[in-house]
């Protein structure tokens, strides 16, 4: 009964080659997030969709983009991923009427070679 | 905007034990404080939350307090179990902007 859904669990990638990151929940909460998480650190979060509003963090890098095409998917583009971009990312939903916590999906967890 | 800071980074406790974690939040605005616990390799959970409109709350083992005045919430565990170990993340958002601000974590261990 996952409820927020992460794939892949681990992705490889190489230095500067595109790759996308797809999340998916059957919540229907209507608040979506992407937080990059780095070893031994907090999540820090990247953007997030309420609804379709986009909202990007001011210390965002521009190679990080997002997509939401509908309620229940969410992507995260990286153009091109460099060393320092491996890190698990972790998407997370959180639904406005209940003003509560998150739900994490089980995270991707990116290397770039 | 909202900066969080937590303590200790590494709490260790003989099982059996109590173990507390205290976090302060910069924004006053803030009125919702989430605590997630992240074993290793895993997601967060949220493991209990509390309002601004309450003082503390306490759900079987685990309890959380929060100072509005201070700026200051903590995490109380009592009689830790080995399996209490994970790394957990105090945290703060704003109910009109959802977004939520961690602390750095603290790594607790629970000693058998």
């Amino acid at each position: 009964d996952a409820m927020v859904i992460q794939n892949p669990r681990y992705q490889v990638t190489q230095f500067g080659k595109p790759v996308t990151l797809s999340c998916s929940q059957t919540l229907n909460h209507n608040v979506m997030y992407w937080y990059q998480q780095k070893s031994s650190q907090a999540p820090k979060l990247l953007f997030h969709y309420y609804d379709k509003d986009f909202n990007n963090e001011a210390d965002t890098p521009d190679n990080f983009q997002s997509r939401r095409p509908n309620t229940s998917f969410c992507f995260l583009d990286i153009r091109s991923p460099g060393l320092g971009d491996a890190a698990m990312y972790l998407c997370a939903t959180s639904s406005r009427a209940a003003g509560s916590g998150y739900t994490f999906g089980s995270g991707t967890r990116l290397t770039v070679v | 905007g909202e900066n969080v800071e937590q303590h200790p980074s590494t709490l260790s406790v003989q099982e059996g034990d109590s173990a507390v974690i205290k976090c302060t939040y910069s924004d006053s605005a803030s009125n919702y404080f989430p605590w997630y616990k992240q074993e290793l390799g895993k997601r967060p959970q949220l493991i209990i939350d509390i309002r601004s409109n309450v003082g503390e709350k306490k759900d079987q083992r685990i309890a959380v307090t929060l100072n509005k005045t201070a700026k200051h919430f903590s995490l109380h565990i009592t009689e830790t179990q080995p399996e209490d170990s994970a790394v957990y993340f105090c945290a703060a958002s704003k109910r009109e902007g959802f977004k939520t601000i961690f602390g750095a974590g603290t790594r607790l261990f629970v000693k058998a």
